[in-house]
């Protein structure tokens, strides 16, 4: 049980695009979905945390209008990047909480984003 | 000081060995620790969970907790090749607070 679905699991794309990421909750309902960036050989980093049906919290140096979080139902959240850039590149891991207070976190397989 | 320190290896030990990892926090707020266990391009996995204090066990991984010097190990006994990934810690304070992790440790089990 327990199962997050990140998709896609990788994406090239050119300096400008915008990417959208989606992390879904298989077979629970999730009411907090948290998103991390993760740099080769570096721990993860929580870039935002979303509650279902609310504006997502950002942590301190992430630009909320970079990337936006929306999380419109109990089982899917997205990440978009706008406008990425080459330092956009990276992993980028989605976890879901299965309900208020609930440890721990089930983790997505993540997306290798490239931006060329 | 970073919240939590964590030996980033790599690590190589020879298969049927006993692994020891380890991390040092500074937060005394700390009560939830968890490790995971990531392979090449995966996500985390979560291996063990524990609240506070003390030992737990599961298979062949043991995780320990002390609290009085803010360090927690994860063992693997009868360690095996496909044990070989990189392990993370991570701990928070609250069950609803974000969790910290550890940069990770990369393990190597030699055939």
């Amino acid at each position: 049980g327990a199962v997050v679905s990140q998709h896609p699991s990788r994406v090239i794309c050119k300096s400008g695009t915008s990417v959208k990421i989606e992390c879904r909750s298989l077979d629970f309902q999730a009411t907090t979905m948290f998103w991390y960036r993760q740099f080769p050989k570096q721990s993860l980093m929580l870039m935002a945390t979303s509650n279902e049906g609310s504006k997502a919290t950002y942590e301190q140096g992430v630009e909320k209008d970079k990337f936006l979080i929306n999380h419109a139902s109990l089982t899917l959240s997205t990440l978009t990047v706008t406008s990425a850039h080459p330092e956009d590149s990276s992993f980028y891991i989605c976890s879901a909480r299965e309900h208020w207070g609930s440890q721990p976190q089930h983790f997505g397989d993540g997306t290798r984003l490239s931006i060329l | 000081q970073k919240e939590v320190e964590q030996d980033p290896g790599p690590l190589s030990v020879p298969e049927g060995a006993i692994v020891s990892l380890n991390c040092t926090y500074s937060n005394s707020a700390f009560q939830y620790f968890m490790w995971y266990r990531q392979y090449s391009r995966k996500g985390p996995e979560l291996l063990m969970y524990t609240y506070s204090s003390g030992n737990k066990e599961d298979g062949r991984f043991t995780a320990q907790v002390d609290k009085s010097s803010k360090y927690i190990s994860l063992f693997i006994r009868d360690s095996q090749p496909s044990d070989s990934a990189t392990y993370l810690c991570a701990m928070s304070a609250s069950r609803d607070d974000k969790i910290i992790f550890g940069k990770g440790t990369r393990l190597h089990i030699l055939p």
